[in-house]
């Protein structure tokens, strides 16, 4: 149980163009799900956190207006990276919390972004 | 804010023998949780264990145990008989109740070595 896909798994996109990422929760509903980043031998850095209904509560230093996250169904959250830029290539990680009293998140595979 | 330590960046171990895993954190709440996640070249974040702040007993999930320590704000992951399929960072993470977010150490890189 607790199983989360992230589509795609890789993605190259032109500069200044948008792209979308999906990531689902399979077996179970997700009033909550997670965005992080992961550059290369580094930890996870969390982007934003989604609400489903609500609108997404971003990290500091994260610009809400170039990650756009919508988070339509209890299963279903989307991350859309606007007027891509090289600088966004990077590893993107969903997430989803099974449930508040037990802490733990459960991670889809990952995306691979490249701006070329 | 929470803090999470790991200071041991890399790590290799021949295969069968047992290693640790070495994790501090800094709270000032009681109430929360601590989890080893596991991320193989994949880089697919697998959840190993987890331990809640409450219980005085040792998490155990077959081959890795924990040695959690509160009050010296310890938490480290040992795997015993180590495999191949061991190889992977290892992320450290804290949970406080209530808040929704993870907090993740910096991870340590580990090698099994055939």
């Amino acid at each position: 149980g607790a199983v989360v896909s992230q589509h795609p798994s890789w993605v190259i996109c032109k500069s200044g163009t948008s792209v979308k990422i999906e990531c689902r929760s399979l077996d179970f509903q997700a009033t909550t799900m997670f965005w992080y980043r992961q550059f290369p031998k580094q930890s996870l850095m969390l982007m934003a956190t989604s609400n489903e209904g609500s609108k997404a509560t971003y990290e500091q230093g994260v610009e809400k207006d170039k990650f756009l996250i919508n988070h339509a169904s209890l299963t279903l959250s989307t991350l859309t990276v606007t007027s891509a830029h090289p600088e966004d290539s990077s590893f993107y990680i969903c997430s989803a919390r099974v449930g508040l009293a037990r802490g733990e998140q459960y991670f889809g595979p990952g995306t691979r972004l490249t701006v070329t | 804010a929470q803090t999470v330590t790991q200071s041991q960046p890399e790590m290799s171990v021949q295969e069968a023998e047992t290693v640790t895993l070495s994790c501090t954190y800094d709270t000032s709440e009681n109430n929360y949780y601590l989890f080893w996640y596991k991320q193989p070249p994949s880089r697919q974040m697998i959840l190993v264990i987890r331990q809640e702040a409450y219980k005085q007993q040792n998490a155990t999930e077959n081959r890795f145990s924990v040695n959690f320590q509160k009050a010296a704000k310890s938490f480290s992951l040992k795997i015993s008989d180590s495999q191949l399929g061991d190889t992977a960072m290892y992320f450290c993470a804290f949970h406080n109740f209530g808040n929704e977010k993870l907090t993740f150490g910096t991870g340590t890189r580990l090698t099994i070595i055939p």
